[in-house]
């Protein structure tokens, strides 16, 4: 099994809604995950778990709150989002933090819409 | 800056035939470089991987380059399929693990 599990597919909250992506991975992998796509443009990476702990933070607005409950769970909390943050949201594991070799499995993604 | 330029930005070849599509990265303190396949609206897959001192790397009709002295890689498609049609990203890793992805390159292959 090398999949990497997102829910929802499509997600449109207000901006005064709170929402929460899931994702989820029963690959053993301990390094997780997020990825944010606009149309067109490459993913842009926004946070790192390693062993459940954040490990790289893109600077990413407090609006985005990520959540690790266990090695198979990665959570992206949304709240007060604006228009701007409409886009495709990617969830990824691998083996171990990206240092080296190891693959990279991205699931679906998750379509956002913010109204 | 860390920089990732692919070229082209989109090529139309004939199914059967091969291409070749072109990375140039900036990405330091470089370990390793991914090439990815995306379709639209779909989770990019993974075609490569090569660390710095890998030259080449196959994967079925896949075979990817990687020069780390003049920090360019390439990626060959051979005998082309209408499935190959997506979008082809280069993503070169630092030494933290985190990959810069390019903007790929759109691949549409046409009967």
């Amino acid at each position: 099994d090398t999949e990497v599990t997102q829910t929802p597919k499509h997600l449109v909250m207000g901006m005064t809604n709170k929402k929460s992506l899931k994702c989820e991975q029963h690959m053993g992998h301990r390094a997780m995950y997020w990825y944010k796509q606009k149309a067109k443009k490459p993913p842009e990476l926004m946070f790192v778990y390693s062993y459940e702990k954040l490990s790289i933070n893109e600077s990413v607005p407090s609006r985005f709150s990520p959540e690790c409950p266990n090695s198979s769970l990665l959570n992206l909390h949304l709240h007060a989002l604006q228009p701007e943050d409409s886009a495709l949201y990617l969830c990824a594991s691998s083996h171990q933090q990206a240092t080296s070799g190891n693959t990279i499995y991205f699931g679906e993604g998750s379509w956002l819409t913010v109204v | 800056k860390n920089q990732v330029e692919q070229s082209p930005q989109s090529l139309i070849i004939l199914e059967g035939k091969n291409c070749t599509l072109q990375c140039n990265y900036t990405v330091s303190p470089f370990s390793n470089l991914r090439w990815y396949k995306q379709d639209t609206g779909r989770g990019p897959v993974s075609l490569t991987i090569m660390t710095f001192s890998e030259n080449t790397k196959s994967n079925g009709r896949y075979t990817a380059t990687l020069d780390a002295d003049t920090k360019q890689s390439s990626l060959h498609i051979t005998a082309s399929q209408l499935s190959d049609s997506a979008s082809y990203i280069c993503a070169p890793g630092d030494s933290w693990g985190k990959l810069q992805f390019g903007a790929g390159t759109q691949v549409v292959v046409t009967p």
